[in-house]
């Protein structure tokens, strides 16, 4: 069975442009995680679904950062315009509830230059 | 506040030995703490997954231990090898409904 697959692996862009992360969950888990991982944190949740809906997205920087998750199965993160802060590690995960396990990707590495 | 406090944040223990990792949490109410291992550039692996109703579970040379009424857990890794170096994270999911996760310690096993 495959796991999370997330693209690119690595992406380094010019401060002020757009970026997009992709994210394909394990077939037939409903709920769906982007986090932020800073070197040396833990992750931070940006936005949680549940199927199609955004259940949870108060940690979503509104302003410049976007998610979709279409027809509830893959989803996109968008940041327009990207800051040198946005500089970390995201991370996708998914699981079947919210209350069982939870798979991780291997993340997207964005360095903002 | 809820929150999630590991120790220590940062360890280096010789092949072989034992070593425990320490997870303090005021998350309340509590619906489950699961410890996850992070290679470096890599994406949290899951380890074990417990209850307020376990007190210990084991997953090959990791064993965890959940104490719910003081609000800790710790991780247990015994005879440790090198491939054991990675990031701990310890995440407790608050009423079914959120993770808080600690910011993790940081394990380098040397030969």
């Amino acid at each position: 069975e495959a796991g999370v697959v997330q693209s690119p692996r690595y992406k380094i862009i010019e401060k002020k442009q757009p970026v997009a992360f992709w994210c394909n969950p394990i077939s037939g888990h409903n709920t769906l995680y982007w986090y932020l991982q800073n070197l040396g944190q833990g992750p931070e949740l940006l936005i949680r679904y549940e199927n199609e809906e955004a259940v949870d997205d108060s940690q979503l920087p509104k302003d410049r950062f976007s998610a979709e998750r279409l027809k509830g199965v893959d989803s996109t993160l968008k940041i327009q315009p990207a800051e040198l802060g946005d500089s970390a590690v995201y991370l996708c995960a998914s699981s079947a509830l919210m209350n069982t396990e939870a798979f991780f990707g291997q993340g997207t590495r964005l360095t903002v230059v | 506040k809820n929150q999630v406090e590991q120790s220590p944040q940062s360890l280096i223990i010789l092949e072989g030995k034992n070593c425990t990792l320490q997870c303090n949490y005021t998350v309340s109410p509590f619906s489950n703490l699961r410890w996850y291992k992070q290679d470096t550039g890599r994406g949290p692996v899951s380890l074990t997954i417990m209850t307020f109703s376990e007190n210990t579970k084991s997953n090959g040379r990791y064993t965890a231990t959940l104490d719910a009424d003081t609000k800790q857990s710790s991780l247990h890794i015994t005879a440790s090898q090198l491939s054991d170096s990675a990031s701990y994270i310890c995440v407790v999911l608050y009423n079914f409904n959120k993770f808080y996760f600690g910011s993790g310690t940081k394990l380098n096993v040397k030969p």
